[in-house]
C-alpha cells in the first residue's frame, strides 16, 4: 500500500500525559499537513511541513502541542501534558507541491481518546 | 478569512434518486474547491476538484460539481445515488493551487434508503 500511513490507530490515554503519533506520507510528497477532526466538524488545519521545514501552523496548536518533520520524510505530532479537550481524530495528508497538483491525500486518521 | 458553509448536515435520499449537496465558501480572491468523501473508518477521499476553466468538473464514482462564482457556492451532485454512496460529505477551499491549507466545512452526512 503506498497511502498515507498513521499509527497507532487508535489511542486511549489518561490526562496529563504525553503522546506522539507518526504519519509517513506517500514518498514522493514533500509537503505533509496534519489536521484535527472532532465529531460533527469538518478536519481544522493545524499545521504544515515542506520537506523539513514547518511553515505554518495554527492558533489551534497551542504550546502543548509540537510537530515536526526531521528528515523531511515521516512527522510526529507530540501532545503533551493532554487534557480532555484534546479528544479527537488527528489526521495526516501529504500532497505535491506543484501547480495543480495541490490535491491532498489523507490517511486514516488517529482516533485520540484521553479520560 | 476563508470560510465554508454546508447548510445540510444530514441528507437523506432514496437509492436510485438525484443527489444534491450544497456549499458556499467566502473568500475574496479565486477559490481553489475541493469535495471529499468520508467513511467511517476510511480516511478523505477526493472526489473532484476545481481550479479554475470550465465550471462544471466531474469527478469519480460518478460525481460532478458546479462552481458559481455568483453565487460563491460549489455544489455536489450525483444523478442516481447507489447505497455505497452513503457517507460524509465535506466542502473545502485553499487559497493556492499549490496545495497549501485546506479549509472545511462542517460535512453533511448523506443518509440512502432502499
Amino acid at each position: 500500500d503506498t497511502g498515507v500511513s498513521q499509527n497507532p490507530r487508535h489511542k486511549i490515554t489518561k490526562r496529563g500525559q504525553n503522546v506522539t503519533f507518526r504519519c509517513d506520507p506517500i514518498s514522493e510528497h514533500n509537503r505533509l499537513y496534519w489536521y484535527r477532526q472532532t465529531l460533527g466538524q469538518g478536519p481544522e488545519f493545524l499545521t504544515y511541513f515542506q520537506n523539513e521545514a514547518q511553515l505554518e501552523k495554527s492558533r489551534l496548536l497551542s504550546d502543548r502541542f509540537s510537530a515536526e518533520r526531521p528528515k523531511g520524510s515521516f512527522s510526529t505530532l507530540e501532545i503533551q501534558r493532554t487534557e480532555q479537550g484534546d479528544s479527537a481524530m488527528y489526521l495526516c495528508a501529504s500532497s505535491v507541491n506543484r501547480l495543480r497538483l495541490g490535491e491532498q491525500f489523507f490517511g486514516p486518521g488517529t482516533r485520540l481518546t484521553v479520560l | 478569512a476563508q470560510s465554508v458553509t454546508q447548510p445540510d448536515i444530514h441528507i437523506t435520499v432514496s437509492e436510485g434518486a438525484s443527489l444534491e449537496l450544497r456549499c458556499n465558501y467566502s473568500y475574496g480572491a479565486t477559490p481553489y474547491l475541493f469535495w471529499y468523501v468520508q467513511s467511517p473508518g476510511q480516511g478523505l477521499q477526493l472526489l473532484l476538484k476545481y481550479f479554475s476553466g470550465d465550471t462544471l468538473v466531474q469527478g469519480i464514482k460518478g460525481f460532478e460539481a458546479e462552481f458559481k462564482r455568483s453565487q460563491s457556492s460549489f455544489n455536489l451532485r450525483k444523478p442516481s445515488v447507489h447505497w455505497s454512496d452513503a457517507a460524509e460529505y465535506f466542502c473545502a477551499v485553499d487559497r493556492t493551487e499549490y496545495g497549501n491549507k485546506l479549509v472545511f466545512g462542517a460535512g453533511t452526512i448523506l443518509r440512502v434508503k432502499s
